[in-house]
């Protein structure tokens, strides 16, 4: 039962460089997102998938794009890397709960990408 | 859209002393509210959440407080130890299956 797995761990591009970070979930969850976390602002959503077929944009979309493949994996793909997209970045995955739509959020053990 | 506040950015408190950390939101619509805990280094894990027709929650040392009218939560936890050091995130969710999470808290324990 390995949750959320996300790869690569690590990464380094130069500017300009594309890369495809990979998330697949064996919870059988509806939802899966992407956030990216930098130091003293939190996690920010970049996008998220609520079903399989649909994606929509959170609050920093800018210079992503994303795929939700079939239910189990979701993946987000830099087209152009720039240096303020240096981060770390964590899928994680949820269940639908009535009355609210979100549950507990399941989340990857991060990847750190680094642009130069 | 949504925005969640939380204060303070740091905290730092003896062993077995309380923690309080608290948020405010500004979606009226919000009615999903948990707090995950960040170590250093690993993904962040939930540890406590409550929803909008509860005004608190209690879960051995930790609890969770919600007053919707001001728009506002806290996260206590009592007997602080030096395991609790982590970074504290709360969040907020409503109907459209995304939450806003606040910039976090760095809790330190000393012992």
């Amino acid at each position: 039962n390995a949750g959320v797995t996300q790869t690569p761990k690590f990464q380094v591009l130069k500017t300009g460089q594309s890369m495809t970070l990979q998330c697949a979930q064996d919870m059988n969850h509806n939802s899966m997102y992407w956030y990216r976390q930098d130091p003293g602002m939190g996690l920010r959503l970049i996008y998220y998938s609520a079903s399989e077929g649909t994606t929509d944009k959170g609050e920093v979309p800018n210079g992503y794009n994303v795929s939700r493949l079939n239910k189990r994996e979701f993946s987000l793909r830099l087209e152009s890397a720039a240096p303020s997209q240096t981060s770390v970045y964590f899928c994680a995955s949820s269940a639908f709960l009535t009355g609210t739509n979100t549950g507990e959020l399941f989340f990857g053990e991060g990847s750190r990408l680094t642009v130069l | 859209g949504e925005n969640v506040e939380q204060h303070p950015s740091t905290l730092s408190v003896q062993e077995g002393d309380s923690a309080v950390i608290k948020c405010t939101y500004s979606d009226s619509a919000s009615n999903y509210f948990p707090w995950y805990k960040q170590e250093l280094g690993k993904r962040p894990q939930l540890i406590i959440d409550i929803r909008s027709n509860v005004g608190e929650k209690k879960d051995q040392r930790i609890a969770v407080t919600l007053n919707k009218t001001a728009k506002h939560f806290s996260l206590h936890i009592t007997e602080t130890q030096p395991e609790d050091s982590a970074v504290y995130f709360c969040a907020s969710g409503g109907s459209n299956y995304k939450l806003t999470f606040g910039k976090g808290t760095l809790l330190t324990v000393n012992p």
